[in-house]
């Protein structure tokens, strides 16, 4: 079944220690999504590919990073988690059209600094 | 600012009976709009998506748009129990806009 995967689904790290979160897909589609979700809050947006072209939010801190190295790949890299950035962070694709644009969310990955 | 209000809930409907969310939304250009249902602990599901006025039945559920008044409901008939979790709206501003923006859900308790 076409999908979005994720790994890890939980990751722990300690305070300053980078930690990166991989995100894979079977849709062939063409965009792909960073989110950051933490309780009883909408998932947030850090940023985007358009295909290879990196689309990032204003308000996504430095410390956070990405890649996406080929169509199916893509990865976020946390430089130096804070106890702040413990959430869970989802990864969504969908294919760019006239007629709008469907996300598909991966599980997530939970991750927690200690 | 683009704006999705929901209200948070949590909102407790009887087994059997339907259920009714809400959302509005600030942009007027805005012109596809989503639900999405989010067990706790799990990342979000799409439930249905609408881009015309009027409602979209998919089986149980019910999405209604009102472009005019900006508001998007989605309507749960036969609620059952598998159905308490949190309800996402989001809406997509315009056909070329890749993003969403998503409200902050509202929790739904089915109660046996």
């Amino acid at each position: 079944d076409a999908m979005v995967i994720q790994n890890p689904r939980y990751q722990v790290t300690q305070f300053g220690k980078p930690v990166t979160l991989s995100c894979s897909q079977t849709l062939n589609h063409n965009v792909m999504y960073w989110y950051q979700q933490k309780s009883s809050q909408a998932p947030k947006l850090l940023f985007h590919y358009y295909d290879k072209d990196f689309n990032n939010e204003a308000d996504t801190p430095d410390n956070f990073q990405s890649r996406r190295p080929n169509t199916s790949f893509c990865f976020l890299d946390i430089r130096s988690p804070g106890l702040g950035d413990a959430a869970m962070y989802l990864c969504a694709t969908s294919r760019w059209s006239q007629g709008g644009d469907t996300q598909y969310f991966g599980p997530g990955t939970r991750l927690t600094v200690l | 600012q683009k704006e999705v209000e929901q209200n948070s809930g949590p909102l407790s409907v009887p087994e059997g009976a339907i259920a009714s969310l809400n959302c509005t939304y600030s942009d007027r250009g805005s012109q596809s709009f989503f639900w999405y249902r989010q067990y706790s602990g799990k990342s979000p599901e799409l439930i249905m998506f609408i881009y015309s006025n009027g409602d979209k039945e998919d089986g149980r559920f019910t999405a209604q748009l009102n472009k005019a008044s900006q508001y998007v409901s989605l309507l749960i008939r036969d609620s059952q129990p598998s159905d308490s979790a949190t309800y996402l709206c989001a809406v997509n501003s315009n056909f070329g806009n890749e993003k969403l923006t998503f409200g902050t859900g509202t929790r739904l308790t089915i109660i046996p």
